[in-house]
């Protein structure tokens, strides 16, 4: 069975500096990763998903995130924060269309930008 | 529609009672998926669906749950004789299928008092 561990439940970080959100997994086969962001209030949003190919993956909002096959890990990043970044963060594994694209999700990491 | 729906936003409810949860896909998309939020934890699989056919309940904790989407569309998650432990968030998503990531709907936000 696959498992995806956030270290950090919270990220303070000051608008502008850059920020990592730090993601690894554990999976005995190919996977297929995901970034979610949640806003207060609101559903869950796709910010972006490694799926093959280039292991640099830019989405949405200026992040992008790195698969790292060897370390098992799938960092995301943003070179700049913004005061509206602040939501939370979350990293999800699949294991491809056998397990019916079922996602395990990881604890979350709350990032917070302030001024 | 636009978006995947939920309904109700937030249900209160006695312990004991049953509830049902509504989800609205978006259209056309062909699998279903339901997902339980406690707070402070990232969403959990709960079971998932294509078209009408259910494909997967491992997730459903126990017999108190279950779910149906009986004409491919719309899906209810049911939960007999609620209990407090059952007080969550709970999601609703909706993909095209493969591995393209899903839709969130915004939740059901259900408390067992």
């Amino acid at each position: 069975a696959q498992s995806v561990t956030q270290l950090d439940s919270q990220v303070p970080v000051f608008e502008e500096a850059p920020v990592e959100l730090r993601c690894n997994y554990s999976s005995s086969v190919s996977v297929y990763l995901f970034w979610y962001v949640q806003y207060p209030n609101q559903g869950l949003q796709l910010l972006l998903k490694y799926l093959s190919g280039s292991t640099l993956v830019k989405g949405i909002n200026g992040f992008e995130a790195e698969f790292n096959k060897s370390q098992t890990s799938f960092h995301l990043r943003k070179p700049s924060v913004h005061i509206s970044d602040t939501a939370e963060y979350f990293c999800a594994v699949s294991v491809g269309t056998g397990g019916g694209n079922k996602l395990t999700f990881g604890t979350g990491t709350q990032l917070k930008v302030e001024l | 529609g636009a978006g995947v729906s939920q309904s109700p936003r937030y249900k209160v409810t006695k312990r004991g009672q049953d509830v049902a949860l509504r989800c609205d896909p978006i259209s056309g998309h062909v699998s279903l998926y339901w997902y339980r939020q406690a707070l402070g934890q990232g969403p959990e699989f709960l079971t998932y669906f294509n078209y009408e056919a259910q494909q997967d309940k491992s997730g459903l904790p126990n017999d108190r749950f279950s779910a149906e989407r009986p004409e491919g569309s719309i899906s209810t998650l049911t939960i007999q004789r609620t209990e407090q432990r059952d007080s969550a968030m709970y999601r609703c998503a909706s993909s095209l299928g493969g591995s393209m990531g899903y839709t969130f709907g915004s939740g059901t936000r259900l408390t067992v008092v």
